[in-house]
């Protein structure tokens, strides 16, 4: 059974550097096909895909916060960990890590984790 | 404002059919990437209910359905139930932007 939770920083000021750590369990990201994805919410708001991360240590990102965001992973841990530079109060957000397979069910976001709620103030 | 368009929002009444569409470009949907549909019930996290356009997860009710042409993909759902009341987001992946691209929701109120 996959699950994620994601761990960090409930309020960080505006300036500051945002690092969200995501814990898995369930399978192993040097496994063929696997990713791990980062996706975020605003309150009230669509969701937004960030940034990616793949067996092969491939990385992703959306284009328009390319220059702030960074994905790296420890398989050793299992986990995957997300920075994002210079943070905002428009990136005030719940923040997802989610996971999929490029082999299962078409490469869908088949497991969600629980989010980290994350807001940006002074 | 997000690269897949969807209505803001539908509504139906129970037992009746409602449609969400997702209309995207063909650098998406139109080059024949896969959309995949989520459902978010007030305050949860998004749950997978159409995979590779018209694919249903095992426990997704066959109320759902999904199909894709040229540059959009609808989710429809049959027997409108009150459980059915939440966001719909379609998703797909876009070559020019090199990731994955997000509607902007749709909110399906139950009359």
């Amino acid at each position: 059974q996959v699950t994620l939770k994601e761990s960090g920083p409930a309020l960080v000021e505006p300036t500051q550097t945002l690092t969200l750590t995501c814990t898995f369990s369930g399978f192993s990201l040097t496994t063929t096909g696997e990713r791990v994805t980062w996706i975020r919410q605003p309150p009230g708001k669509a969701l937004e895909w960030l940034a990616r991360i793949d067996w092969e240590d491939d990385k992703f990102y959306t284009t328009s916060l390319k220059t702030r965001l960074t994905v790296s992973k420890d398989t050793s841990k299992n986990q995957v960990v997300l920075t994002m530079a210079n943070m905002d109060p428009v990136d005030t957000a719940t923040y997802y890590c989610v996971h999929s397979h490029r082999g299962k069910w078409r490469g869908c976001f088949d497991v969600w984790g629980q989010g980290a709620v994350v807001t940006v103030s002074s | 404002q997000s690269v897949l368009t969807q209505p803001p929002s539908v509504s139906g009444a129970p037992g009746q059919r409602v449609t969400i569409s997702c209309t995207g470009t063909s650098s998406n949907i139109g080059a024949g990437y896969d959309v995949h549909w989520y459902q978010q019930l007030p305050g949860t996290i998004p749950k997978v209910v159409m995979y590779g356009n018209d694919n249903r997860p095992s426990g997704v009710p066959d109320r759902f359905s999904g199909s894709k042409s040229g540059t959009s993909a609808s989710l429809a759902i049959t027997g409108l139930q009150t459980e059915d009341e939440a966001d719909y987001y379609c998703q797909s992946y876009d070559s020019s932007l090199r990731g994955s691209v997000f509607g902007g929701g749709t909110k399906l109120t139950v009359l």
